[in-house]
């Protein structure tokens, strides 16, 4: 069973509204991802969790705030987005952190557009 | 850096028709590799992927893909196309990032594909 569980699909929020986006994969998996991916373009790495600890940053802006309250979870708080900020936000996640060679499953996504 | 080029941005094939698409990649050592597939409004799923061994790898839903170290490319096959199969293709090479390895993806720019019936 190789499923990464996303929630909500959709989500609509004004520029002033605090959200959250929801991930859940019960693989066993010790690395959980979040991307945003822009309309006809490849998937951008946002955030990396090793054990359960925020290893890679990429730069995201501090509107978008992660987090894992445990090894299946994986929020992503959002507030005070930007209309630009509209995308399709994947969670993913891999067995081991640690190596290039780790097959990442992604979920289907959260459709975010921000109003 | 590791880079990873698709030089075919759109391609169109008839339904039954053969597929090949294209990807070359940039990387120093010996590359994971990777294609996923991304259906309109979905998530990606993993088609296949290359670790080591035999270069030629089988994935699912029919498809194939080559890994040619000469050529840097990892070029994804299907014999017969389905109108199913229309979606959006992203190959991937997994990367070092500085110091530690995390698994990160390095994408191409994805080719769009096209089912005539």
């Amino acid at each position: 069973d190789t499923e990464v569980t996303q929630t909500p699909k959709h989500l609509v929020m004004g520029m002033t509204n605090k959200k959250s986006l929801k991930c859940e994969q019960h693989m066993g998996h010790r690395a959980m991802y979040w991307y945003k991916q822009k309309a006809k373009k490849p998937p951008e790495l946002m955030f990396v969790y090793s054990y359960e600890k925020l290893s890679i940053n990429e730069s995201v802006p501090s509107r978008f705030s992660p987090e894992c309250p445990n090894s299946s979870l994986l929020n992503l708080h959002l507030h005070a987005l930007q209309p630009e900020d509209s995308a399709l936000y994947l969670c993913a996640s891999s067995q081991e952190p640690q190596s290039s060679g780790n097959t990442i499953y992604f979920g289907e996504g959260s459709w975010l557009t921000v109003v | 850096a590791q880079s990873v080029t698709q030089p075919d941005i759109h391609i169109t094939v008839s339904e039954g028709a053969s597929l090949e698409l294209r990807c070359n990649y940039s990387y120093g050592a010996t590359p994971y590799l990777f294609w996923y597939v991304q259906s309109p409004g979905q998530g990606l799923q993993l088609l296949l992927k290359y670790f080591s061994g035999d270069t030629l790898v089988q994935g699912i839903k029919g498809f194939e893909a080559e890994f040619k170290r000469s050529q840097s490319s990892f070029n994804l096959r299907k014999p017969s196309v389905h109108w199913s199969d229309a979606a959006e293709y992203f190959c991937a090479v997994g990367s070092d990032y500085g110091s530690g390895n995390t698994g990160k993806l390095i994408f191409g720019q994805g080719t769009t594909l096209q089912v005539k019936p």
